[in-house]
């Protein structure tokens, strides 16, 4: 079946730092999703692509849909405490009916 | 307020036991779906339903049951042959199979 994959899988910056995370897909996908979870809660949808080249923002976030739409990349800047949490990247071809996850990357943020 | 509602939060099953989780959605939302997640891992799909009285198997259906009778409720249930049941149980909803996916809070399920 279709897999993603999520870099790095985990990763502890200073607060202040801008964070970079990447997912991966071996086939093209026609929307990317980027979800955040706090531990012991449901994820939290940050942003929504839809077209490839696509770059959304939402406050600190910024996301983009890769062109050749294998990819998807989201940025933090100024981190802070409270981005602390697992962000998950979720990817939809043409022919799927659901979702596929991937495994997450864990951000930790140093005072 | 409109959301999705997961009870209870944490619950317990002894060995042998079936036990019911409940999802429930006022967003109006046609596609209801249950996934699993287990310690530093993804989530895998248990079950999906697109409409109410129709539902699909997922990715991990295996020692899982699920219900559609109401659009605003997919409860699921963790039968005895589940030998693995210990995980952190999500479920979400979307206006249909190919939108946005929108999650409760989890109910995290511990076996005595």
């Amino acid at each position: 079946g279709q897999q993603l994959n999520q870099s790095p899988q985990s990763m502890f910056i200073q607060e202040g730092e801008d964070v970079s995370m990447n997912c991966t897909s071996s086939s093209i996908f026609n929307t990317w999703l980027w979800y955040k979870q706090d531990p012991g809660e449901g994820p939290v949808l940050l942003i929504a692509l839809y077209k490839a080249g696509e770059l959304t923002s939402n406050g600190r976030l910024t996301a983009q849909f890769g062109i050749t739409r294998k990819d998807s990349f989201l940025n933090i800047s100024a981190s802070i405490p409270s981005d602390v949490g697992i962000y998950f990247c979720a990817g939809q071809d043409n022919y799927g009916q659901n979702f596929v996850f991937g495994p997450g990357t864990r951000l930790s943020v140093l005072p | 307020d409109g959301g999705i509602t997961q009870s209870p939060k944490y619950l317990f099953r002894k060995e042998g036991q079936n036990v019911t989780l409940s999802c429930e959605q006022n967003l109006n939302h046609d596609a209801m779906y249950w996934y699993r997640q287990d310690p530093g891992q993804g989530l895998r799909l248990i079950y999906y339903s697109q409409i109410v009285n129709d539902f699909q198997k997922g990715d991990i259906a295996e020692g899982y049951s699920v219900s559609r009778e109401k659009k605003e409720s997919f409860p699921l249930t963790v039968t005895s042959a589940q030998k693995n049941p210990t995980a952190f149980y999500l479920c979400a909803s979307s206006i249909s199979g190919h939108e946005t996916q929108y999650f409760g809070p989890g109910t995290r399920l511990l076996v005595l």
